[in-house]
């Protein structure tokens, strides 16, 4: 199985602030690697497919970058609303993979 | 719109089975590949099951490969999980997803059912 490592577990942050989330594969994915947010009590929600292009209606703060096996999920200005945790997912294998998940939490 | 909703959850005792839905509205269900996920409480997500569009290539997580049976009726526009010898490690939401055009994600989940597996 293609492991999936993500950094931080957590972070506190403000809104307006900058945030980045990376992901690392235990073998390379190319550029197969898809990010979910999820809130409390709701189903994850696609953000971003294929390293960095957005799903419908995803703002354009959300944004991401890699290739291989080191990835990046950046939020350039948080707002109140992107508070969640966001698990990033491998799809080079119809057996998926995700991310332990990273909490973003209001500072 | 496309929705996913999920249906089937339950308490059962260790060893019971339970049968899970989703049926699927606002898109052409049998052009869609599926997936079931599931998150145990307080923890992150693990993939389970994926059929293919006509039901003839299927895989399935280690966890519970020889117990879990995935399924589809595209007619009635319906993915299925027969869940047998059920373990408390079983207990967690279960959510149906379904892959993109391309493969490459699951862009549309439902709410999810909850299956807990208790004495």
């Amino acid at each position: 199985d293609i492991q999936m490592t993500q950094s931080p577990s957590s972070l506190s942050a403000s809104v307006g602030d900058r945030v980045t989330i990376t992901c690392r594969a235990s073998q390379t994915i190319v550029t197969y690697l898809n990010w979910y947010q999820q809130k409390p009590g709701q189903a994850p929600k696609l953000v971003i497919y294929s390293v960095s292009s957005l799903h419908n209606g995803v703002p354009s703060r959300f944004s991401g970058s890699g290739s291989g096996t080191d990835f990046t999920l950046t939020i350039s200005s948080l707002q109140p609303e992107d508070f969640a945790t966001y698990y990033c997912q491998q799809s080079y294998s119809k057996f998926r993979t995700f991310g332990q998940g990273t909490k973003v939490e209001i500072k | 719109e496309v929705q996913l909703v999920e249906s089937g959850g339950d308490l059962v005792q260790p060893g019971g089975s339970l049968r899970l839905s989703c049926t699927g509205s606002g898109f052409t269900f049998s052009y869609y590949e599926m997936n079931w996920v599931r998150q145990a409480p307080g923890k992150g997500l693990e993939w389970v099951s994926y059929i293919n569009t006509g039901g003839s290539t299927i895989y399935y997580a280690d966890s519970v490969k020889g117990r879990f049976t995935i399924s589809r009726d595209n007619a009635e526009n319906s993915l299925f999980l027969q869940m047998n010898s059920l373990r408390v490690e079983d207990t967690a939401i279960y959510y149906c997803a379904r892959g993109d055009h391309g493969g490459v994600s699951e862009d549309y989940w439902g709410p999810g059912t909850l299956v807990t597996v208790s004495s």
